[in-house]
């Protein structure tokens, strides 16, 4: 079955500090992915859908400055964090949507990554 | 998009089936209905979807309601595995974002 990488599967970082997440398909083309937020115990939020070769759209309330998102290629989408602060640690999960039917399964997602800022 | 209402926390004997409801009463007629699961710290796992019908696959059954207004996730003999969140969500049209509610705590009990 498609599966989606992140890496790296947890960072610390200092704060004021950027960091960057990797989101790779490993076996299919992904024209679309998507970027979530958990925070303990809370739902997955959606902060961003990424196209190929356009910009980002960003939720309501998601500061695109600070969550910079790239999807230079097919199989690649980056999240960087930039100027991280403790508020921004958290559990960070990428999802691809594959060129399927409707009628088939069409998001896959990643294993997530754990971003913790002292 | 249409929003989903799920109970907060469930549990289940071990063996047993378990029944999660999801009521999603604003969904449109072309929308599907996607569950989840999130077992802690890992990426969500793809359960089932559905559109109209009943489905069922090697990890559960869908049971929609004719009104599409709710539908039941059928775990047919939990396991202790199968502890996790599970989330009900109603596909956007058009924008394939996904829209994750609260989901439901399921807690397979020995």
């Amino acid at each position: 079955g498609a599966v989606v990488s992140q890496h790296p599967s947890w960072v610390i970082c200092k704060s004021g500090t950027s960091v960057k997440i990797e989101c790779r398909s490993l076996d299919f083309q992904a024209t679309t992915m998507f970027w979530y937020r958990q925070f303990p115990k809370q739902s997955l939020m959606l902060m961003a859908t990424s196209n190929e070769g356009s910009k980002a759209t960003y939720e309501q309330g998601v500061e695109k400055d600070k969550f910079l998102i790239n999807h230079a290629s097919l199989t690649l989408s980056t999240l960087t964090v930039t100027s991280a602060h403790p508020e921004d640690s958290s559990f960070y999960i990428c999802s691809a949507r594959a060129l399927l039917s409707p009628t088939e399964r069409e998001q896959f997602f990643g294993p997530g990554t754990r971003l913790t800022v002292l | 998009d249409a929003k989903t209402t799920q109970p907060p926390s469930m549990d289940c004997a071990e063996g047993r089936a378990a029944n999660l409801p999801c009521n999603h009463s604003t969904i449109s007629g072309n929308e599907y209905v996607y569950w989840y699961r999130q077992i802690h710290s890992q990426g969500p796992q793809y359960i089932i979807h559905g559109l109209k019908n009943n489905e069922t696959n090697e990890m559960a059954s869908l049971i929609i309601t004719e009104d599409r207004k709710s539908s039941t996730l059928i775990l047919p003999h939990a396991t202790l595995r199968d502890t996790a969140v599970y989330y009900c969500i109603v596909r956007g049209v058009g924008t394939y974002k996904y829209i994750f509610g609260t989901g439901t705590r399921l807690k397979v009990l020995a």
